[in-house]
């Protein structure tokens, strides 16, 4: 079952510009919330989270929102830079254990110079 | 550079082989997972340690794959009789029990099975 969703593959816009990917959730027991992105021949690396308490999260250009009565959130990247081209996943944590993380499928993103 | 490393990063084998892969979580992690990751797909959870102690399994762990962490510091995932749907990147990852939520991943060993 497929419960974090990505459904854009691929993503490509413009150095300088806003890039803005979406993830969207079927299970409302997910209390928290992360983005990780992906080199390739590399690991996922964590980027930024939030907690479902809350509707937004902002670390330098990256920002998350959150939409719980959508089930949705999103990422914000301003201004995209080249090196953010990678694969982003979204991921989302049940409540007290917080141990396996459900991942969607992920986008890939590429910023043209 | 302290992070999570795996080894090997690449595996090439024939089918009905055992394969075991390593995983060297960051020293003061508690918690190691390892999650299996498709083409297309993003990475889904297999098992994970706290300590030496495995807490829990996902459905996706058949009977041909078991994991060990005897020491609570590295882990080990074997597979045997190796089938060609086994062909993935197999991720580790570690965080701290009381910390952040976020895991922290290895680079992967990516098996394939011909």
């Amino acid at each position: 079952d497929q419960q974090v969703k990505q459904n854009s593959p691929s993503l490509s816009v413009q150095e300088g510009r806003i890039s803005i990917l979406n993830c969207d959730y079927t299970n409302s027991m997910f209390d928290y919330f992360l983005w990780y992105k992906k080199y390739p021949a590399e690991g996922p690396t964590f980027l930024i989270s939030i907690s479902s308490i809350k509707d937004k999260n902002e670390d330098g250009r990256f920002t998350v929102f959150l939409n719980k009565s959508a089930k949705h959130l999103s990422l914000h990247i301003v201004p995209s830079q080249p090196g953010d081209s990678a694969v982003y996943f979204c991921a989302a944590i049940f409540g007290d254990n917080n141990n396996d993380m459900r991942f969607g499928a992920g986008t890939r993103l590429t910023v043209k110079p | 550079d302290t992070g999570v490393s795996q080894n090997p990063r690449h595996k090439i084998t024939k089918r009905g082989q055992n394969v075991t892969f390593r995983c060297d979580p960051i020293s003061e992690h508690n918690r190691l997972y390892w999650y299996r990751q498709t083409l297309g797909q993003g990475p889904e959870f297999l098992t994970y340690f706290q300590n030496e102690a495995q807490l829990e399994k996902s459905r996706l762990l058949s009977d041909r794959f078991s994991a060990e962490r005897p020491k609570g510091s590295f882990s080990t995932l074997e597979i045997q009789r190796t089938e060609q749907g086994d062909s993935a990147m197999y991720l580790c990852a570690s965080r701290s029990v009381g910390g952040s939520y976020e895991q922290y991943f290895g680079p992967g060993t990516r098996l394939t099975v011909t």
